[in-house]
């Protein structure tokens, strides 16, 4: 069966640091692979989402970036956090057969930036 | 223009009665996907039930049911027998196409349900 996995669960960062979220799903190939943003109280928004490795879509601009080193590992990163970057982080993936609609989320990540 | 609209930012329901969570949408794609998603305070998304634009039946999992009326693009989520358990977020979705073979959900704002026991 397939999972998805995400670290660290949660994270506190000063305003200008770095940041490196990683997901990574077991038991699939060439998986679609998504990064969400949840502010508190609010739904998803859509981030990245990349169809294969090295391949990488933005939804908003923003001080973040993702790259997909791997089939199966999805990074979520920055040079310089912002407070408004703070927020509940999820990675889903999707089979990649066309015929598979389902996404299917990690626990996420909460990042509080002070 | 919100594509997901859900009306109701908390309801409320006694164990054991059934409950109605109400989700709009709007697209112009004649081919599209209705998802519904359960969050607990853990903060996880859980899937819960999927209908596609073309089914002619409604989408039934267990005590979930997806009511569709498409001629409104409607979808509400009826969760039968409420359980303590199903006290969480619920967070309505709408697939749409990107280029490629990725397809983005967009979220509805979602809906607070209390299950009172």
């Amino acid at each position: 069966s397939q999972t998805i996995h995400q670290w660290p669960a949660t994270l506190v960062q000063p305003v200008g640091s770095p940041l490196s979220l990683e997901c990574t799903v077991e038991g699939t190939s060439n998986p679609n692979l998504y990064w969400y943003r949840q502010a508190a109280g609010r739904g998803l928004q859509l981030l990245f989402y990349s169809v294969g490795i090295g391949q990488i879509s933005s939804e908003v601009p923003q001080n973040l970036s993702a790259s997909r080193p791997q089939d199966r590992q999805f990074i979520l990163s920055s040079k310089k956090l912002l407070l408004s970057d703070s927020g509940f982080y999820l990675c889903a993936w999707r089979p990649g057969e066309v015929v598979q609609e389902t996404q299917y989320f990690g626990p996420g990540t909460r990042l509080l930036v002070l | 223009a919100q594509k997901i609209t859900q009306t109701q930012p908390g309801m409320f329901v006694q164990e054991k009665e059934a409950v109605t969570l109400d989700c709009t949408y709007d697209t112009s794609d004649p081919s599209y996907g209705l998802f519904w998603y359960k969050q607990p305070s853990s903060g996880e998304m859980i899937f819960l039930i999927y209908q596609g634009s073309y089914d002619q039946q409604n989408a039934t999992e267990g005590r979930y049911s997806l009511n569709f009326q498409k001629a409104r693009k409607s979808a509400n989520l009826v969760i039968s027998a409420s359980q303590l358990g199903d006290s969480a977020m619920y967070f309505c979705a709408m697939r749409e196409w990107l280029s490629g073979s990725a397809r983005q959900l967009t979220f509805g704002s979602g809906t607070q349900l209390t299950v009172l026991p």
